[in-house]
């Protein structure tokens, strides 16, 4: 299944609240995953099943959608916060989208 | 605490096989799947495949012919095998456990170059 993400670059300032996209190329019944990666380091979960929050993770990020459009929205953007972004759909095997590059405006 | 860890060469000869070990602490490889996700430096990431709790596999259709996982639970290690390596497959290769079916914890990666 195709994931297709955006926008690929994303350029906010610290308080913005912030909408990244996801759209599948069929209905994946509500199984998408949200990664976080920072340079060098390893994607972490953010949110499974498209609006559950994992362990640990701050209140400000939130998953939302249904069928093929997925939103993960980031309610106050702050500066650990700039990463790359990627969602992951699992209703099919397993594939990611091709990342948002989030940046400090 | 729940932790991977890759290891295996990092530089391997076009047309030879790439090893790699997934070493896991903190639970059992009977309780939960373990994944391997590759990352090109500054691209994305491509699911190559998994490791069911039972034994058994299941691999990306692009990679299948080449790629082989294995494990071994009394070791707590899960074992990568590519072979006819490329400079394609140069990569971050990463480890990861499945929850709900997605990926709770990643190992930190061990990049694997393609030279002579």
């Amino acid at each position: 299944i195709q994931m297709t993400q955006s926008p690929s670059l994303l350029s906010a300032s610290v308080g913005d609240r912030v909408t990244l996209s996801c759209k599948a190329g069929q209905n994946i019944n509500n199984y998408l995953a949200w990664y976080q990666q920072k340079l060098g380091e390893a994607p972490k979960l953010l949110i499974y099943n498209a609006n559950s929050l994992q362990t640990g993770i701050p209140s400000r990020f939130s998953g939302s959608g249904s069928g093929t459009d997925y939103t993960l929205t980031i309610s106050s953007l702050q500066p650990e916060d700039v990463a790359t972004y990627f969602c992951q759909q699992y209703n099919s095997w397993w594939t990611f989208g091709g990342g948002t590059k989030l940046e400090l405006k | 605490q729940v932790q991977l860890k890759e290891s295996g060469p990092g530089l391997v000869q076009p047309s030879q096989t790439l090893s790699l070990t997934c070493t896991v602490s903190g639970f059992s490889l009977t309780s939960y799947n373990v994944h391997w996700v590759r990352q090109p430096t500054g691209k994305g990431l491509e699911w190559m495949g998994v490791i069911w709790t039972g034994g058994s596999t299941d691999y990306n259709s692009a990679l299948k012919s080449r790629l082989s996982i294995s494990r071994d639970t009394s070791k707590s290690q899960v074992f990568l095998k590519m072979n006819s390596l490329q400079t394609e497959d140069i990569a971050t290769y990463y480890c990861a456990r499945a929850y709900v079916a997605a990926l709770d914890y990643w190992g930190q990666g061990v990049m694997v170059t393609v030279s002579s």
